[in-house]
């Protein structure tokens, strides 16, 4: 079992939708929650972060932790074609250098 | 300020032959990463260097070998590459024990 699974999607969704992605992991011992975004044939760029849990809203890009139940969510309000991209999730523990990340959300918004 | 560069951008091996695929940062950075990203398998972490003169293994290290040249500079060297090592490489870099991981573009690689 990955530590950390993501749905890849493909995911459609008309602009103006509300879009929710979510990851689950099974180390309780994440405590860094990240999401980053990833426009096709670019490198990934940090779009949030968070190290509690609850909700963190940023214009309209919302990410939501919940460490009972290992699930972590990030909702986008009032989508726009330009949220067309790849998105990731991305944990770690305190203290530890490296990135655990999931396999990436494919995300297309229709005009 | 250019961020995080990689070269090549792209690259065509035979199986077999060897190459060394450059990064540099230049926001003074402690920590660098090499990453690889396939499909359904995310990103996963080869290598990173938390220093100057530190390298340590990560998830998928067999069949690599990395130098951390000086703080701006880390390489990626595939000796003997093999079609398994067809992906996109990512190179990131960060301040230590940071949030946040600063990617380059990536280097497209196939081996046939």
């Amino acid at each position: 079992q990955k530590e950390v699974e993501q749905d890849p999607g493909p995911l459609s969704v008309p602009e103006g939708a509300i879009v929710s992605l979510n990851c689950t992991y099974s180390n309780s011992a994440f405590q860094y929650f990240m999401w980053y975004r990833q426009y096709s044939r670019k490198g990934p760029e940090l779009l949030m972060y968070t190290y509690s849990s609850g909700n963190k809203e940023d214009g309209r890009f919302t990410a939501q932790v919940d460490k009972s139940s290992k699930y972590i969510s990030l909702f986008i309000r009032d989508s726009q074609p330009s949220d067309s991209a790849t998105y990731l999730c991305a944990m770690k523990v305190f203290g530890n250098e490296k990135l655990t990340f999931g396999t990436g959300t494919r995300l297309t918004i229709i005009p | 300020n250019a961020g995080v560069t990689q070269t090549p951008k792209f690259q065509v091996l035979k199986t077999g032959q060897s190459m060394t695929l450059q990064c540099a940062q230049d926001m003074n950075h402690n920590s660098m990463y090499w990453y690889r990203q396939d499909p359904g398998m995310g990103l996963r972490l080869i290598y990173y260097s938390a220093s100057e003169g530190t390298t340590d293994k990560g998830e998928v290290p067999n069949g690599y070998n990395v130098s951390r040249l000086n703080k701006r500079e880390f390489s990626l060297r595939l000796e003997s590459a093999a079609p398994s090592q067809t992906s996109v490489y990512f190179c990131a870099s960060s301040e230590v024990f940071a949030d946040t991981q600063y990617f380059g573009p990536g280097t497209r690689l196939t081996v046939l």
